[in-house]
């Protein structure tokens, strides 16, 4: 399967734990995009890549949160001292960006935290 | 400020009925218009997208949406659902980053 992955599927965690969430892109895209996805709510960007280089942060994302794509691959989401409002889904997805037009985004499935 | 808006958070059809979704947003410059569908228990998929050229785009599973730019509109149809169209639905607009609304929740009878 080419599509995006991500790992794990599942977290528990308790608050004020450390988490780290993995994504792998489709192989030949060049972005990357971390959401955060609440019931009820659409997708919330957080920040993205553009090969290595994280061009944009949400305002979402607070110190806490810190995102890594380190040889313009896979991508990790670190979420420090979590707290129970960090409960969420956290989606990945990749793009192949060839200028501001056919930005088409390709999701994961997701990991689902869950902060007690 | 950027947004996306959805007219609609449930909707509940009976099969062979007509479906229209609808998503405004509000958002300065060129964008592109998505929507995106998420069946249960399964991750977003891209149902379909406008990037320029005709307004009236039509992606899968004969879903169709028509770009108007007069009115930021940009609404999902089709002219007849199947139970398994029973979904979420999203639109969302890519600018320089990309903004979704909250979702329409489409349940159909079968």
């Amino acid at each position: 399967d080419t599509g995006v992955s991500q790992d794990p599927r599942h977290k528990i965690t308790k608050r004020g734990q450390n988490v780290t969430f993995r994504c792998d892109p489709i192989s030949e895209h060049n972005r990357l995009y971390w959401y955060r996805q609440t019931l009820g709510q659409g997708p919330e960007f957080l920040t993205y890549f553009q090969n290595e280089a994280q061009l944009e942060k949400s305002r979402l994302l607070s110190d806490r949160f810190s995102a890594e794509r380190p040889k313009g691959s896979f991508s990790t989401l670190e979420i420090q001292r979590t707290e129970q409002g960090d409960s969420a889904m956290y989606l990945c997805a990749s793009s192949l960006f060839v200028g501001l037009a056919k930005n088409e985004q390709y999701f994961g499935p997701g990991t689902r935290l869950t902060v007690t | 400020a950027q947004s996306v808006s959805q007219h609609n958070h449930h909707v509940i059809l009976s099969e062979a009925a007509s479906l229209e979704l609808g998503c405004n947003y509000s958002y300065g410059g060129t964008v592109n218009l998505f929507w995106y569908v998420q069946y249960p228990g399964q991750h977003l998929q891209l149902l379909l997208k406008y990037f320029s050229g005709d307004p009236l785009v039509k992606g899968i599973k004969g879903f169709e949406a028509e770009f108007i730019k007069s009115k930021f509109s940009f609404n999902l149809r089709k002219p007849s659902v199947q139970w398994s169209d029973t979904a979420e639905y999203f639109c969302a607009v890519t600018g320089f980053k990309t903004i979704f609304g909250a979702g329409t929740r489409l349940f159909v009878k079968a």
